[in-house]
């Protein structure tokens, strides 16, 4: 009973390098998010996906790009990592977006 | 656009010390308003999804309200374990995603 799970947890990485974060979950969700978490400014969503096969942008996607590679994952990539995109970064999955979220444990990235 | 705001920011209880926190909404049509509680460095929790004013739900010392504009989480005789940041969220009725707030964190002296 894995639930949502992210990697990696922590990360650091030098202003322009790229990197992907990687989620998967087990609950045969349909629907999966990407949010990121600052210090006063809650939880804000970059991207998600209703559902297999479909993408689209939430509140903050710029810097940012996704991939529904199956039901069970869904990953964010940085092309060009900015000292901005510093956060934390939490990965959730939904039936149909009707109900509650499960979250994943998030990456703590540092971009320096 | 959706938008939510929690209040206080922060809350600091001595165990025992009953308090709600405070989340006022804007919504075009709400299909749920969601609370979620977090623990340092780890993901939110879901709590209470609240569908429709005048509801309430409850969870051992959590109790939950919702009216047309704001939901209130109180939390009764609270001890030092029901530290954590609670958050609340909206979905539109139209829409798959939540708006959260910022939170209020709680913090229980024993």
């Amino acid at each position: 009973n894995a639930g949502v799970t992210q990697t990696p947890k922590f990360q650091v990485l030098k202003t322009g390098q790229s990197m992907t974060l990687q989620c998967a979950q087990d609950m045969n969700h349909n629907s999966m998010y990407w949010y990121r978490q600052d210090p006063g400014m809650g939880l804000r969503l970059i991207y998600y996906s209703a559902s297999e096969g479909t993408t689209d942008k939430g509140e903050v996607p710029n810097g940012y790009n996704v991939s529904r590679l199956n039901k069970r994952e869904f990953s964010l990539r940085l092309e060009s990592a900015a000292p901005s995109q510093t956060s934390v970064y939490f990965c959730a999955s939904s039936v149909r977006g009707e109900y509650g979220y499960t979250f994943g444990s998030g990456t703590r990235l540092t971009v320096v | 656009e959706d938008q939510v705001t929690q209040s206080p920011e922060a809350l600091r209880l001595q165990e025992g010390e009953s308090s709600s926190l405070n989340c006022s909404y804007t919504v075009s049509g709400l299909r749920g308003l969601f609370w979620y509680r977090q623990d340092p460095g780890k993901g939110p929790e879901f709590l209470f999804t609240l569908y429709s004013a005048g509801e309430e739900k409850e969870k051992e010392r959590l109790k939950a309200t919702l009216t047309k504009k704001e939901s209130f989480l109180h939390i009764t005789a609270p001890k030092p374990e029901d530290s954590a940041t609670y958050l609340c969220a909206v979905q539109a009725s139209n829409d798959y995603k939540l708006s959260f707030g910022a939170g209020t964190t709680v913090t229980v002296r024993a």
